[in-house]
């Protein structure tokens, strides 16, 4: 059973901090990694992919892959009390047709 | 640009029944992978359609199927439902010669099994 991993949370941090949100996989195969975010009550939303070594950064957040540790990140700079979501991370899997997901960060922004 | 729309958002139905659920894909996309998402849990696979045909499946038993129309619309179909069928369940799109495999998720659709 491949696996995806990551602390559930929650992690509390004050508005205008960085949010730093890890995640573990064990299919040393993968080669599409994705962070999701989903508001209670909601369907995921796409917020980043990363397929490469090194660090991606769309706004506001950053990916960062490390293929040899089989993990990977996103930060948040400037957290806003909106960005109070759960965070999901999700790699592929070895077909290529499948994502498998972590089961999420619970991530609070107080204001 | 409509995004992926499934149908209906939310449902109720007793142990036993049958339920079908709807989706129709992103413009332009033309694969549609269904999920699963229990309270707590991250989304789950349950299969993906392409050119009409099951091209990969997930851990879930035959009770699960699904179909995809030639319009790149899909449903996907439980039946004998048990008490932990209750999910969210998650239709996303995408486009199979596209790199990446990023997918796109619809609203979802809320089945409650008492």
């Amino acid at each position: 059973q491949k696996e995806v991993e990551q602390n559930s949370g929650p992690l509390s941090v004050p508005e205008g901090a960085i949010a730093s949100l890890n995640c573990t996989y064990s299919d040393r195969g993968s080669q599409s990694f994705f962070w999701y975010r989903q508001y209670s009550g909601k369907s995921p939303e796409l917020i980043m992919s990363i397929y490469s070594n090194g660090d991606k950064e769309d706004g506001r957040f950053t990916a960062q892959l490390n293929k040899a540790s089989q993990y990977v990140s996103l930060l948040i700079r400037d957290s806003q009390p909106s960005d109070s979501a759960t965070y999901l991370c999700a790699v592929n899997d070895n077909s290529g047709y499948a994502l498998n997901f972590g089961k999420g960060t619970s991530l609070l922004v107080t204001p | 640009d409509a995004g992926v729309t499934q149908s209906p958002t939310h449902l109720i139905k007793t142990r036993g029944q049958q339920v079908t659920l709807r989706c129709s894909p992103k413009s332009g996309h033309d694969t549609v992978s269904w999920y699963q998402q229990a309270l707590g849990q991250g989304p789950q696979f349950i299969f993906q359609y392409y050119e009409e045909e099951e091209r990969q499946r997930g851990n879930f038993p035959d009770r699960f199927s699904g179909h995809q129309f030639p319009n790149y619309s899909s449903e996907l179909n439980v039946n004998a439902l048990l008490l932990g069928d209750s999910a969210l369940y998650l239709c996303a799109s995408s486009l199979a010669m596209s790199s990446g495999n990023t997918i796109y998720f619809g609203e979802g659709s809320w089945l409650t099994v008492v």
